[in-house]
């Protein structure tokens, strides 16, 4: 069965950094892109980025660019989201979620999140 | 990149059928074969119902339908039951190769 684990959310006050980490597991990692979703506690689903299966081509929402570095290790089955100068409206669930992407685009494996909490 | 349009809420009862609109632009929706719709119960993840407009995954219930015309991207849910209260989501490919969600749409069987 596909697994996906995030971790590295928490409290950060304002202006802080956070490498959110999300470790994948039951299906070949490398053959896949990988995307980030982050939910705000009761709002809707925003579409953060998403990474090309070998690492080469990565896509942002334009609200985030410049902010958010999306990566990965394929030897490891791990895909990071480096959030920097992180504001109060970056308070979210950050999902991780396994992204089909060619002929086709959708989301089709879910983590169960990881909560960061901006706030002094 | 703004967000396509979703009613906010829509409502129903057991039985009957319901259609949930997901309006964009001609540089999402309109311009894209690859809409899929989400369904999320509170405090779950978030579940795949239909992907590339109206195909439906595995598992998926032939209640839920999913169409587009123009800029707008449909979801029909027939034969409403009581788990299909959730909050359901489009998403759709644009053509600056990003995605985009809808704002979300609270179903109330």
């Amino acid at each position: 069965d596909v697994q996906l684990v995030e971790s590295g959310g928490g409290l950060v006050q304002p202006g802080g950094s956070l490498r959110l980490s999300c470790r994948a597991s039951g299906f070949t990692f490398g053959s896949y892109w990988m995307s980030w979703v982050r939910q705000a506690p009761g709002k809707g689903l925003e579409w953060v980025a998403n990474i090309k299966q070998d690492g080469t081509d990565k896509y942002y929402v334009d609200s985030m660019k410049g902010r958010f570095t999306i990566s990965r290790d394929n030897a490891r089955n791990l895909v990071y989201l480096q959030i920097d100068s992180l504001r109060a409206d970056d308070t979210a669930v950050y999902y991780c979620a396994k992204t089909r992407v060619g002929t086709t685009c959708y989301f089709d494996d879910w983590g169960q999140g990881t909560l960061v909490t901006v706030s002094s | 990149q703004s967000a396509p349009t979703q009613p906010a809420s829509v409502s129903g009862y057991p039985g009957q059928s319901i259609t949930i609109s997901c309006t964009g632009t001609s540089s999402d929706v309109g311009d894209s074969n690859y809409v899929s719709w989400y369904q999320q119960h509170p405090g779950k993840v978030p579940k795949l119902m239909i992907y590339d407009v109206s195909y439906r995954p595995p598992g998926v219930s032939n209640r839920f339908f999913g169409s587009k015309s123009g800029n707008t991207a449909s979801l029909t849910i027939s034969g409403l039951q009581t788990e299909d209260e959730a909050d359901y989501y489009c998403s759709s490919y644009t053509s600056t190769s990003t995605l985009v969600f809808g704002g979300g749409t609270k179903l109330t069987v």
